[in-house]
């Protein structure tokens, strides 16, 4: 059964960058794409991007400036990072596996939660 | 960019029949997903492009997509249905967009 665990700091200041890794276990990071979600404190899902196992990306216009996102298929790892962050970028983050890049989140990550704050 | 609907909240007792609709312009045409999220949990994916039930997840759970509207449908509902449900597309300018979530009571 394939399960994914995010890690990456719980704590951050403004104009930081942010930086998450997303560990794949029990199957194999080929042949799929791999999402970043994250869910601000009581509000709903953000797509962030995502990345295919060969490398191609894709992100949410809205944060396409801050984000890049990559993957390490021999570690079977995929990570984000997210520049000059600020509180408003306080959320839980989730990974997931992207079905087809275009479709459902099939498998999610626990989330790890990451304040901003000075 | 596109926009996706939800209500904030439905309410049902327990047995009968919730249903949460997901509005958008042409919603028919995409792809719908739904997720159901309990408190302090990850969103689990409880109905994939359109009408699909992901394996382990209960015939109680249906939907449907027609025009403006899909439709997430939980029959016989039960206690442990009580969460927040996502409906989640995808479109060509705002790439993967995701409804606000409904509250389900029960």
């Amino acid at each position: 059964q394939v399960r994914l665990q995010e890690s990456g700091p719980g704590l951050m200041r403004p104009s930081e960058t942010l930086s998450l890794t997303c560990s794949v276990s029990g199957g194999s990071i080929s042949s799929y794409y791999w999402s970043w979600i994250r869910q601000s404190p009581g509000k709903g899902l953000e797509w962030i991007g995502y990345i295919y196992f060969s490398g191609n990306t894709f992100y949410n216009p809205s944060l396409k400036s801050r984000v890049t996102i990559s993957v390490d298929t021999s570690k079977n790892q995929f990570s984000l990072k997210m520049s000059s962050v600020t509180a408003a970028d306080t959320a839980v983050y989730y990974c997931a596996r992207d079905s087809t890049g275009v479709d459902e989140f099939d498998i999610w990550g626990q989330g790890t939660m990451v304040t901003v704050s000075s | 960019s596109y926009e996706v609907t939800q209500p904030v909240s439905v309410s049902v007792a327990l047995g009968q029949t919730a249903r949460i609709t997901c509005g958008g312009n042409s919603i028919g045409s995409k792809n719908v997903h739904w997720y159901q999220q309990k408190p302090g949990q990850a969103p689990v994916l409880v109905i994939y492009r359109d009408v699909y039930r992901p394996s382990g997840i209960p015939e109680r759970f249906s939907a449907s997509n027609s025009g403006n509207t899909a439709t997430l449908t939980i029959s016989g509902v039960q206690a442990g249905d009580e969460a927040d449900y996502y409906c989640q597309t995808w479109d060509s300018s705002t790439t993967r967009v995701f409804g606000g979530g409904t509250r389900l009571t029960v």
